[in-house]
Protein backbone atom coordinates (compact mmCIF):
# COMPACT_ATOMS: atom_id res chain seq x y z
CA UNK A 1 0.00 0.00 0.00
CA UNK A 2 1.28 3.43 -0.48
CA UNK A 3 1.92 5.29 2.66
CA UNK A 4 4.18 8.36 4.21
CA UNK A 5 5.71 8.34 7.10
CA UNK A 6 7.23 11.04 9.23
CA UNK A 7 8.79 9.92 12.11
CA UNK A 8 8.98 13.06 13.92
CA UNK A 9 6.07 14.03 15.40
CA UNK A 10 7.48 17.85 16.97
CA UNK A 11 10.83 19.17 16.81
CA UNK A 12 12.23 21.98 18.30
CA UNK A 13 15.54 23.72 17.31
CA UNK A 14 17.38 26.75 18.31
CA UNK A 15 17.03 29.47 16.05
CA UNK A 16 20.12 29.51 13.71
CA UNK A 17 20.72 26.03 14.14
CA UNK A 18 20.62 23.42 10.78
CA UNK A 19 17.21 21.24 10.05
CA UNK A 20 15.93 17.87 8.80
CA UNK A 21 13.09 16.55 8.75
CA UNK A 22 12.75 12.80 7.95
CA UNK A 23 9.76 11.73 5.44
CA UNK A 24 9.62 8.13 4.17
CA UNK A 25 7.73 6.79 1.62
CA UNK A 26 6.41 3.56 0.16
CA UNK A 27 4.94 3.76 -3.60
CA UNK A 28 5.28 1.65 -6.41
CA UNK A 29 5.86 3.53 -9.38
CA UNK A 30 8.71 6.29 -9.65
CA UNK A 31 7.37 8.18 -7.23
CA UNK A 32 6.59 12.35 -7.57
CA UNK A 33 7.46 13.80 -4.00
CA UNK A 34 6.52 17.29 -2.50
CA UNK A 35 6.79 19.05 0.75
CA UNK A 36 4.23 21.47 1.60
CA UNK A 37 4.32 23.78 5.01
CA UNK A 38 1.18 25.14 6.80
CA UNK A 39 1.19 28.03 9.39
CA UNK A 40 -0.95 28.19 12.07
CA UNK A 41 -5.06 28.98 10.74
CA UNK A 42 -3.78 28.56 7.00
CA UNK A 43 -3.59 26.52 4.01
CA UNK A 44 -0.68 24.22 2.71
CA UNK A 45 2.20 26.36 0.96
CA UNK A 46 3.94 24.33 -1.58
CA UNK A 47 7.65 24.08 -0.55
CA UNK A 48 9.59 21.84 -3.61
CA UNK A 49 8.96 18.95 -5.70
CA UNK A 50 10.78 16.52 -6.87
CA UNK A 51 9.75 14.53 -9.90
CA UNK A 52 12.85 13.54 -11.79
CA UNK A 53 17.00 14.15 -12.35
CA UNK A 54 18.35 15.71 -9.73
CA UNK A 55 18.14 14.32 -6.59
CA UNK A 56 18.58 17.52 -4.48
CA UNK A 57 16.18 19.82 -4.77
CA UNK A 58 15.59 23.67 -3.90
CA UNK A 59 12.44 25.25 -3.08
CA UNK A 60 11.65 28.44 -1.55
CA UNK A 61 12.45 29.91 1.45
CA UNK A 62 16.04 28.13 1.73
CA UNK A 63 14.86 24.95 1.98
CA UNK A 64 16.20 21.60 0.34
CA UNK A 65 15.22 18.07 -0.11
CA UNK A 66 17.17 15.14 -1.29
CA UNK A 67 15.45 11.73 -2.71
CA UNK A 68 17.15 8.94 -2.19
CA UNK A 69 15.63 5.78 -3.85
CA UNK A 70 17.53 3.37 -1.76
CA UNK A 71 16.12 4.62 1.36
CA UNK A 72 12.84 5.48 -0.12
CA UNK A 73 13.59 8.68 1.83
CA UNK A 74 12.77 12.22 1.09
CA UNK A 75 14.59 14.07 3.62
CA UNK A 76 13.49 18.51 3.95
CA UNK A 77 16.45 20.62 5.63
CA UNK A 78 17.46 23.86 6.21
CA UNK A 79 20.97 24.98 7.00
CA UNK A 80 19.50 28.07 9.62
CA UNK A 81 16.15 28.64 10.61
CA UNK A 82 14.45 31.04 11.18
CA UNK A 83 12.02 31.86 13.63
CA UNK A 84 9.46 32.37 10.78
CA UNK A 85 9.76 28.79 9.81
CA UNK A 86 7.74 27.52 12.86
CA UNK A 87 4.88 25.59 11.28
CA UNK A 88 3.97 22.36 10.61
CA UNK A 89 5.73 20.75 7.80
CA UNK A 90 4.06 17.44 5.54
CA UNK A 91 5.10 15.49 3.30
CA UNK A 92 3.35 14.05 0.30
CA UNK A 93 4.25 11.24 -2.53
CA UNK A 94 2.15 10.69 -5.38
CA UNK A 95 1.70 10.46 -9.26
CA UNK A 96 -0.73 13.74 -9.83
CA UNK A 97 -3.26 14.82 -12.22
CA UNK A 98 -5.58 12.38 -13.53
CA UNK A 99 -3.06 9.45 -12.57
CA UNK A 100 -3.94 9.34 -8.68
CA UNK A 101 -3.92 11.86 -5.88
CA UNK A 102 -1.47 12.58 -3.26
CA UNK A 103 -1.49 11.23 -0.21
CA UNK A 104 0.32 13.12 3.06
CA UNK A 105 2.38 12.01 5.91
CA UNK A 106 0.77 13.23 9.11
CA UNK A 107 3.17 16.00 9.64
CA UNK A 108 6.18 17.32 11.89
CA UNK A 109 5.77 20.60 13.93
CA UNK A 110 8.96 22.66 13.88
CA UNK A 111 8.83 24.76 16.85
CA UNK A 112 11.94 27.24 16.71
CA UNK A 113 13.81 28.36 19.98
CA UNK A 114 15.29 31.99 20.13
CA UNK B 1 -5.65 36.92 -6.31
CA UNK B 2 -5.71 34.41 -8.35
CA UNK B 3 -5.75 31.10 -6.21
CA UNK B 4 -8.39 28.55 -5.07
CA UNK B 5 -10.83 30.42 -2.80
CA UNK B 6 -13.37 28.61 -0.10
CA UNK B 7 -16.10 29.54 1.58
CA UNK B 8 -16.98 29.91 4.71
CA UNK B 9 -13.79 30.14 6.93
CA UNK B 10 -15.87 29.21 10.09
CA UNK B 11 -19.35 27.50 9.97
CA UNK B 12 -21.23 25.62 13.50
CA UNK B 13 -23.72 22.93 12.45
CA UNK B 14 -26.12 21.16 14.41
CA UNK B 15 -26.29 17.49 14.14
CA UNK B 16 -28.52 16.66 11.41
CA UNK B 17 -28.10 19.69 9.42
CA UNK B 18 -26.86 20.07 6.02
CA UNK B 19 -24.30 22.68 3.98
CA UNK B 20 -22.57 23.37 1.24
CA UNK B 21 -19.23 24.02 1.62
CA UNK B 22 -17.75 26.00 -1.57
CA UNK B 23 -14.50 25.69 -3.03
CA UNK B 24 -13.34 28.00 -6.73
CA UNK B 25 -10.28 28.43 -9.00
CA UNK B 26 -9.39 31.25 -11.29
CA UNK B 27 -6.74 29.01 -12.67
CA UNK B 28 -8.32 26.63 -15.30
CA UNK B 29 -7.03 24.13 -13.11
CA UNK B 30 -8.07 20.51 -14.56
CA UNK B 31 -8.09 18.48 -10.97
CA UNK B 32 -9.64 19.69 -7.85
CA UNK B 33 -9.63 17.99 -4.53
CA UNK B 34 -11.56 17.51 -1.42
CA UNK B 35 -9.39 17.19 1.93
CA UNK B 36 -10.21 16.93 5.20
CA UNK B 37 -7.39 17.72 8.07
CA UNK B 38 -7.78 16.38 11.84
CA UNK B 39 -5.09 16.82 14.40
CA UNK B 40 -2.50 14.56 14.19
CA UNK B 41 -3.56 12.52 11.44
CA UNK B 42 -1.97 14.82 8.21
CA UNK B 43 -4.91 14.90 5.16
CA UNK B 44 -7.40 12.30 3.94
CA UNK B 45 -8.90 12.64 0.72
CA UNK B 46 -12.89 13.09 0.61
CA UNK B 47 -13.16 13.47 -3.40
CA UNK B 48 -11.69 14.31 -6.69
CA UNK B 49 -12.55 15.39 -9.74
CA UNK B 50 -10.32 15.56 -13.38
CA UNK B 51 -12.94 17.64 -14.80
CA UNK B 52 -16.29 19.08 -15.33
CA UNK B 53 -18.44 16.29 -14.94
CA UNK B 54 -15.90 13.96 -13.42
CA UNK B 55 -15.39 13.20 -10.20
CA UNK B 56 -14.47 10.27 -7.97
CA UNK B 57 -14.34 9.10 -4.13
CA UNK B 58 -11.51 9.17 -2.63
CA UNK B 59 -10.37 7.55 0.95
CA UNK B 60 -13.48 9.10 3.32
CA UNK B 61 -16.00 9.76 1.03
CA UNK B 62 -19.13 8.98 3.69
CA UNK B 63 -21.28 11.42 4.56
CA UNK B 64 -20.42 13.53 1.87
CA UNK B 65 -21.14 14.33 -1.70
CA UNK B 66 -19.27 16.90 -4.61
CA UNK B 67 -20.37 18.08 -7.99
CA UNK B 68 -18.26 19.73 -10.83
CA UNK B 69 -20.41 21.67 -13.24
CA UNK B 70 -17.77 23.88 -14.78
CA UNK B 71 -13.88 23.96 -14.04
CA UNK B 72 -13.84 26.10 -11.77
CA UNK B 73 -16.24 25.25 -9.34
CA UNK B 74 -15.73 22.13 -7.21
CA UNK B 75 -18.58 22.53 -3.88
CA UNK B 76 -18.53 19.71 -1.09
CA UNK B 77 -21.91 18.92 0.54
CA UNK B 78 -22.36 17.42 3.84
CA UNK B 79 -26.05 15.64 4.03
CA UNK B 80 -26.98 14.80 7.77
CA UNK B 81 -23.94 16.58 9.52
CA UNK B 82 -22.64 14.58 12.08
CA UNK B 83 -19.88 15.02 14.91
CA UNK B 84 -17.03 13.02 13.67
CA UNK B 85 -17.29 15.50 10.40
CA UNK B 86 -15.81 18.59 12.80
CA UNK B 87 -12.62 18.90 11.10
CA UNK B 88 -10.80 21.49 8.53
CA UNK B 89 -11.37 20.83 4.85
CA UNK B 90 -9.20 21.73 2.61
CA UNK B 91 -9.76 22.46 -1.03
CA UNK B 92 -6.55 22.56 -3.96
CA UNK B 93 -6.52 22.30 -7.33
CA UNK B 94 -3.50 21.21 -10.06
CA UNK B 95 -3.27 22.07 -13.27
CA UNK B 96 -2.67 19.54 -16.37
CA UNK B 97 1.62 19.01 -16.24
CA UNK B 98 2.10 21.50 -13.51
CA UNK B 99 2.20 18.56 -10.38
CA UNK B 100 1.97 20.46 -7.16
CA UNK B 101 -1.28 21.25 -5.47
CA UNK B 102 -2.86 24.92 -4.75
CA UNK B 103 -4.38 25.10 -1.23
CA UNK B 104 -7.50 27.07 -0.49
CA UNK B 105 -7.23 28.59 3.35
CA UNK B 106 -9.40 26.05 4.95
CA UNK B 107 -12.64 25.95 6.29
CA UNK B 108 -13.08 24.84 9.93
CA UNK B 109 -16.26 23.34 10.33
CA UNK B 110 -17.71 22.25 13.91
CA UNK B 111 -21.18 19.91 14.46
CA UNK B 112 -22.55 20.05 17.59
Amino acid sequence: AQSVTQPDIHITVSEGASLELRCNYSYGATPYLFWYVQSPGQGLQLLLKYFSGDTLVQGIKGFEAEFKRSQSSFNLRKPSVHWSDAAEYFCAVGAGGSQGNLIFGKGTKLSVKP
Amino acid sequence: NAGVTQTPKFRILKIGQSMTLQCAQDMNHNYMYWYRQDPGMGLKLIYYSVGAGITDKGEVPNGYNVSRSTTEDFPLRLELAAPSQTSVYFCASEGSGNYGYTFGSGTRLTVV
